[in-house]
């Protein structure tokens, strides 16, 4: 079976540089979605296709993904931003989520 | 707007069945595919299967084949999933969210709590 593995958890400092990584066999090779959830909430969709931004999400996200790994990177964090972040990716027409970030804005 | 309305909560003892419907309004109910994803408490997500609402062709999480079918009903625009013996484990937050093959679950339901006790 195909995984994909995050780190628990990332800390920033509000309006600095977060960036979370997503690794899978390949995965450069697979397109990769990343998801927000804040607690009791329905997950959000903030990248898909490596790098593209639904409508209404923010410039501040943004998402590259290359060799085994993906990588979503939050400009200018705010306190707003602090939530599970989910990377996913479909292997053999099954969708396989990460293990999830906890991203905590100090 | 773009929406998926998911049923109530449900409370079921070990062995039954739950079925958990997903009405999607705001866009043409055909064009996509629905996935279904649950949350056990305090876990990550797991994806259990995805459903083309075109023509009901569907694919299952490995571990759930045999327990679990997922259906539409175009004339409503409603996607089901029904899980079957159910165990204590099966306890979790069930999510509907529309697929469009590659470009991510963009639009989810507000999610169903189903809790498995005897």
């Amino acid at each position: 079976s195909y995984e994909l593995t995050q780190p628990p958890s990332v800390s920033v400092s509000p309006g600095q540089t977060a960036s979370i990584s997503c690794s899978g066999d390949k995965l450069g090779d697979k397109y990769a979605c990343w998801y927000q959830q804040k607690p009791g909430q329905s997950p959000v969709l903030v990248i898909y296709q490596h790098s593209k931004r639904p409508s209404g999400i923010s410039e501040r996200f943004s998402g590259s993904n290359s060799g085994n790994t993906a990588t979503l990177t939050i400009s200018g964090t705010q306190a707003m931003d602090e939530a599970d972040y989910y990377c996913q990716a479909w292997y053999s027409s099954t969708a396989v989520f990460g293990g999830g970030t906890k991203l905590t804005v100090l | 707007q773009v929406q998926l309305v998911q049923s109530g909560a449900e409370v079921k003892k070990p062995g039954a069945s739950v079925k958990v419907s997903c009405k999607a309004s705001g866009y043409t109910f055909t064009s996509y595919g629905i996935s279904w994803v649950r949350q056990a408490p305090g876990q990550g997500l797991e994806w259990m299967g995805w459903i083309s609402a075109y023509n009901g062709n569907t694919n299952y999480a490995q571990k759930l084949q045999g327990r679990v079918t997922m259906t539409t009903d175009t004339s409503t625009s409603t996607a089901y999933m029904e899980l079957r013996s159910l165990r204590s484990d099966d306890t979790a937050v069930y999510y509907c969210a529309r697929d469009a093959s590659g470009q991510g679950m963009d639009v989810w339901g507000q999610g169903t709590t189903v809790t498995v006790s005897s």
